[in-house]
Order: structure tokens, then C-alpha cells, then sequence
């Protein structure tokens, strides 16, 4: 049980857009920046976006990041097949254990 | 460049121990927080330890009392010493930088910029 809780799956056609939801609480994404990851099959994690919403170079402006509260929301335009992978979220834990948390993970299929 | 490379997985009876080690090059670890992430198979991240810049640790409880995180300056190298080793330790262990000083603005950033390609650790009889 993770202590993000993310869909474990969304899918979408080419071309079409698609939201990923990351929900949490006071103590995790509630106070601190949240990051995404893209995991492509047999590869190590990639950094999408980082502090909410901003995007590291090379990262094209087809992701988007928000955070509201204590949920975020990783947006995904133009899908291309390329785009099929497993999506986290990620933040800090400020609580009476502190430390990293991750969601659970989301399957994108680009249909 | 920045990379980072892990090693020293392997297949390990349960109750043994092992020490991971990613060394890095294009920065230096003593100036950022360092982190070990796991993967199970077919499951999701893990977050198993951080070392920030100043030397302060934190662990996931899944570990905490078992697992030791660590530096060697000198070698530019981060290591994760598992003892007590069970068969739910088995994953795909990653280690990844979280930047501290960018531009000479310093602060807590809490995302993963660079992360290795990973160590398989199998954990059984």
C-alpha cells in the first residue's frame, strides 16, 4: 500500500490527452514539491517534472505538472506510443517518520 | 556528465548481508542528498534511504535498524549496507542524486535528477 494512491492504469489514442492523478495528504503533498517519473520497460526511472510543474531540459512541453492541495496531476498531450510506459509521483514526507514516498504507479497504454 | 553506477547485487541467503555501491562522476556526493530506491519485481519504487549533503540520514521503516547508508568522499561513492536480509528486500535497488546547490541557490529539493541503472538483489534459499 503505497502512501501516494495513483489509478493503476489510464490509456488514451494517439494523439489524444490524458491526466494522471497522485492524491495524498497534509504531510506529504500537502507541503512539499511534487515530482514525476517516467519508467520505460527494463529502464531506470526519468525525472519528467520536478517542483509541481517545471520540466527539466529535454523534457518536451507536453507534460504538464499541478499540485492543488493535496493531490497533483501529471497531464500528458499529443500522446504518442513512445509515451507508453509506468508514471509515479514523488515527494517528501514531513510526518512522524520522515522521508521519501512514491505513489503506486500508472500503466499508460497509448491505444 | 553526470552518471552514476551501481554494483555489488547479487543472489544472498536470507539472514545474510550485502553492500551496494554507486559510484558517481560529474559531481561530487558530499554537495548533494543521495538517495537508494528499490523496485521489486513487477512492483513500484520504493524509497529506501537518503544521505543529505550534511551528513544526516533517514530510512524507510521497512528498513530502518537494518540497513546502513553511506559516503566515501574520497571515492566519490555512495554505498547501502543490508543486513538482516529477507526475501522482500529482493528488488532492483537504484541509487539517484537530488541536486542541493543550483546556480548558487541552495535549498531542499526533494526530486531525482540523475539515477543509475540499477542492481538486481535476490534474496533467498
Amino acid at each position: 500500500q503505497s502512501v501516494l494512491t495513483q489509478p493503476p492504469s489510464v490509456s488514451a489514442a494517439p494523439g489524444q490527452k490524458v491526466t494522471i492523478s497522485c492524491s495524498g495528504s497534509s504531510s506529504n503533498i500537502g507541503n512539499n514539491y511534487v515530482s514525476w517519473y517516467q519508467q520505460l520497460p527494463g529502464t531506470a526511472p526519468k525525472l519528467l517534472i520536478y517542483e509541481d510543474n517545471k520540466r527539466p531540459s529535454g523534457i518536451p512541453d507536453r507534460f504538464s505538472g499541478s499540485r492543488s492541495g493535496t493531490s497533483a496531476t501529471l497531464g500528458i498531450t499529443g500522446l504518442q506510443t513512445g509515451d507508453e510506459a509506468d508514471y509515479y509521483c514523488g515527494t517528501w514526507d514531513s510526518g512522524l517518520s520522515p522521508g521519501g514516498v512514491f505513489g503506486g504507479g500508472t500503466k499508460l497504454t497509448v491505444l | 556528465e553526470v552518471q552514476l553506477v551501481e554494483s555489488g547485487g547479487g543472489l544472498i541467503q536470507p539472514g545474510g548481508s550485502l553492500r551496494l555501491s554507486c559510484a558517481a562522476s560529474g559531481f561530487t556526493v558530499s554537495s548533494d542528498y543521495m538517495t537508494w530506491v528499490r523496485q521489486a519485481p513487477g512492483k513500484g519504487l520504493e524509497w529506501v534511504s537518503v544521505i543529505y549533503s550534511g551528513g544526516s540520514t533517514y530510512y524507510a521503516d521497512s528498513v530502518k535498524g537494518r540497513f546502513t547508508i553511506s559516503r566515501d568522499n574520497s571515492k566519490n561513492t555512495l554505498y547501502l549496507q543490508m543486513n538482516s536480509l529477507r526475501a522482500e528486500d529482493t528488488a532492483v535497488y537504484y541509487c539517484a542524486r537530488s541536486p542541493y546547490c543550483i546556480n548558487g541557490v541552495c535549498y531542499f529539493r526533494w526530486y531525482f535528477d540523475y539515477w543509475g541503472q540499477g542492481t538486481l538483489v535476490t534474496v533467498s534459499s
